[in-house]
């Protein structure tokens, strides 16, 4: 129940493609989910978070859409570039708690 | 990222040696987290501290022991390293706001030959 499935594992995306990374939860008490982006030999940080009050939330080329019916969220890249070229995690919290539980982690590769 | 240092960033050791990790910050945040980043397994944590000495086990405790006398500082300690404990390890800070991101230090890249 404290698991969060992301799909796929790997991406390879055209330059100016979109890029769309989808993850899944069962536990019904998470209510904030951030998505995270790490380069080679950095930490991750965040690159955008939505809550599921609202079902879409975008920043500059950068949307997450959140299903909560279905339980599902995703990211989505628009005119995807190499710099984008990261290991993307999505992850959810709850109100209270103290951890946050990650995906596996998606490598997304775009190609100039 | 936020003041997170983690240090050293590289270490290769023996197995059966103690390894320690240091992770210091500089925002005060209450909130402090060891992963570990392995693939296909995503950020695995560790330990996590809500408070100067204040711990409690994550999902991959076994073989590690954490401690915080300073709110500005989280040790992990490998008692004695494993093959198996080679890895990225990362540190990661939150204040204390419900449901606020994490901020991660740039990792220790830990070799166990």
């Amino acid at each position: 129940q404290q698991q969060v499935k992301q799909s796929p594992q790997s991406l390879i995306v055209q330059k100016g493609g979109i890029s769309i990374i989808n993850c899944a939860y069962e536990n019904t008490a998470f209510d904030y989910f951030p998505w995270y982006q790490q380069f080679p030999g950095k930490g991750p940080a965040l690159l955008i978070a939505i809550r599921p009050d609202v079902s879409e939330k975008k920043e500059g080329r950068f949307t997450i859409s959140f299903n909560k019916s279905a339980k599902q969220f995703s990211l989505h890249i628009m005119d995807s570039q190499p710099g984008d070229s990261a290991t993307y995690f999505c992850a959810a919290s709850n109100t209270g708690g103290f951890k946050t539980i990650f995906g596996a982690g998606t490598r997304l590769f775009v190609k100039a | 990222d936020a003041g997170i240092t983690q240090s050293p960033r590289h270490k290769v050791t023996e197995t059966g040696t103690p390894v320690t990790l240091r992770c210091h910050q500089t925002e005060n945040h209450r909130y402090m987290y060891w992963y570990r980043q392995d693939p296909g397994h995503g950020l695995r944590l560790i330990h996590y501290s809500y408070g100067v000495k204040d711990t409690d086990k994550g999902e991959v405790s076994d073989g590690y022991s954490v401690s915080r006398s300073k709110t500005e500082d989280f040790l992990l300690t490998l008692e004695s390293a494993t093959s198996s404990q080679t890895s990225v390890y990362f540190c990661a800070a939150r204040g204390d706001v419900s449901n606020q991101p994490q901020h991660f230090g740039d990792g220790t890249r830990l070799s166990i030959l």
